[in-house]
């Protein structure tokens, strides 16, 4: 069974410009999560989709964040514009369903802002 | 507000011997617990959970306690191998996970030969 693939690994952007990750959770995954994951921090859930319906973005910074699933698969993040203290590790996360408790996590895009 | 804490920062155990990671949480709404292992440049991966309707669950070498009344839970690793070097994470959900992950910040565990 494939794991949840995240694109890309690794981007250093400057401050104010744009940027956006991508995820494809596991095939038959409803419930997808982004966390975001600073240094010498647990993550931090930022959004949840069920299907292609938000269902938490309270933790979302809606003014330069914007996440979307169209058709309930992929999924991208997208920070517009960077600020430094956007430097994290951003990881995407699905399970077959809100209430199951065992998430899968992608390996993450490191994200360095300068 | 951290409302899931590891105070260990880090934690060195020799090979063999027995490695005990604590996680306490404030919040009582919280009805199920996990821990997640973490390498380096790796997504977190899920090691064991425990229902708040328990107080134990072991799975092979690995153990978690879980203690309501005093909000703490455990992860007793035994015996400890190298590859169980690694960043371990307490996590707990509510409402049955329709609220996501609450993390605590980890515990950097290292085996020693």
């Amino acid at each position: 069974e494939a794991g949840v693939a995240q694109s890309p690994r690794y981007k250093i952007i400057e401050k104010r410009q744009s940027v956006a990750f991508w995820c494809n959770p596991i095939s038959g995954h409803a419930t997808l999560y982004w966390y975001q994951q600073i240094l010498g921090q647990g993550p931090k859930l930022l959004i949840q989709f069920q299907n292609n319906g938000v269902v938490d973005d309270s933790q979302l910074p809606k003014d330069r964040f914007s996440a979307e699933r169209l058709k309930g698969v992929d999924s991208t993040l997208k920070i517009q514009p960077a600020k430094l203290e956007d430097s994290a590790v951003y990881l995407c996360a699905s399970t077959s369903g809100p209430t199951n408790t065992e998430a899968f996590f992608g390996q993450g895009t490191r994200l360095t802002v300068v | 507000d951290q409302q899931v804490k590891q105070n260990s920062p880090s934690l060195s155990v020799q090979e063999g011997r027995i490695s005990i990671l604590n996680c306490d949480y404030t919040n009582s709404m919280f009805d199920y617990f996990l821990w997640y292992k973490k390498y380096p440049a790796e997504g977190p991966t899920f090691l064991i959970s425990i229902s708040s309707i328990k107080d134990k669950n072991e799975d092979g070498r690995f153990t978690v306690f879980l203690n309501k009344s005093a909000k703490h839970l455990s992860l007793h690793i035994v015996p400890s191998q190298p590859g169980d070097s690694a960043v371990y994470f307490c996590a707990a959900m509510q409402g049955g996970g329709a609220d996501g992950l609450t993390f605590g910040k980890g515990t950097h565990l290292i085996i020693q030969p």
